[in-house]
């Protein structure tokens, strides 16, 4: 059973576009949203996370859409450069310092 | 730099042996956690302790692992008679319960290959 569904797996954007990658959870007790995007050869980094009490969070040009009734949430990347080709993962769990359920990932490539 | 850290980065091994391998988390971090990754996955979670204590282990985690954190801080994860399906990366995090950030930061992870 997959808790954490996520699309596409795979994405090409043109430099400057934007990238928007989806995640739909199951269990409505998670309450901590993270998205994590990893490079080859190293582990995963926190870009950003979002708790239900907002649908919507931005760092620089990254940006949480979080919609409850759905239990879907999305990452938006403005302006997406090549170096911002990486594997992005969504992630859920109950509270951020507890195991976290992560999706499979969507490989992006930001092609100039 | 006060990262995570893993050790060691690669493993090879022979099917049937025991492998063990290390994380040293942020030193102010008390909880730890240990996932596994298999190529185009995201990963998956073992186990975590805060401190010392053991709080979880998952379902994946088979009567030949085994993880401990004898003092809070560093922790190992052995595997014992290896099997091939036990190839994976083991990726380390660390976080800290009772603070302000939730945060789970993770080392590089152990790419473990077993012949």
């Amino acid at each position: 059973q997959q808790q954490v569904k996520q699309s596409p797996q795979s994405l090409i954007v043109q430099k400057g576009g934007i990238s928007i990658i989806n995640c739909a959870y199951e269990n409505t007790a998670f309450d901590y949203f993270p998205w994590y995007q990893q490079f080859p050869g190293k582990g995963p980094a926190l870009l950003i996370a979002i708790r239900p009490d907002v649908s919507e969070k931005k760092e620089g040009r990254f940006t949480i859409s979080f919609n409850k009734s759905a239990k879907q949430f999305s990452l938006h990347i403005m302006d997406s450069q090549p170096g911002d080709s990486a594997t992005y993962f969504c992630a859920a769990s109950f509270g951020g310092n507890t195991p976290l359920v992560f999706g499979k990932g969507t490989r992006l490539s930001v092609i100039a | 730099d006060t990262g995570v850290s893993q050790d060691p980065r690669h493993k090879i091994t022979k099917r049937g042996q025991n492998v063990t391998f290390r994380c040293d988390p942020i030193s102010e971090h008390n909880r730890l956690y240990w996932y596994r990754q298999t190529l185009g996955q995201g990963p998956e979670f073992l186990t975590y302790f805060q401190n010392e204590a053991q709080l979880e282990k998952s379902r994946l985690l088979s009567d030949r692992f085994s993880a401990e954190r004898p003092k809070g801080s560093f922790s190992t994860l052995e595997i014992q008679r290896t099997e091939q399906g036990d190839s994976a990366m083991y990726l380390c995090a660390s976080s800290y319960e009772g603070g302000r950030t939730d945060t789970q930061y993770f080392g590089p992870g152990t790419r473990l290959t077993v012949l």
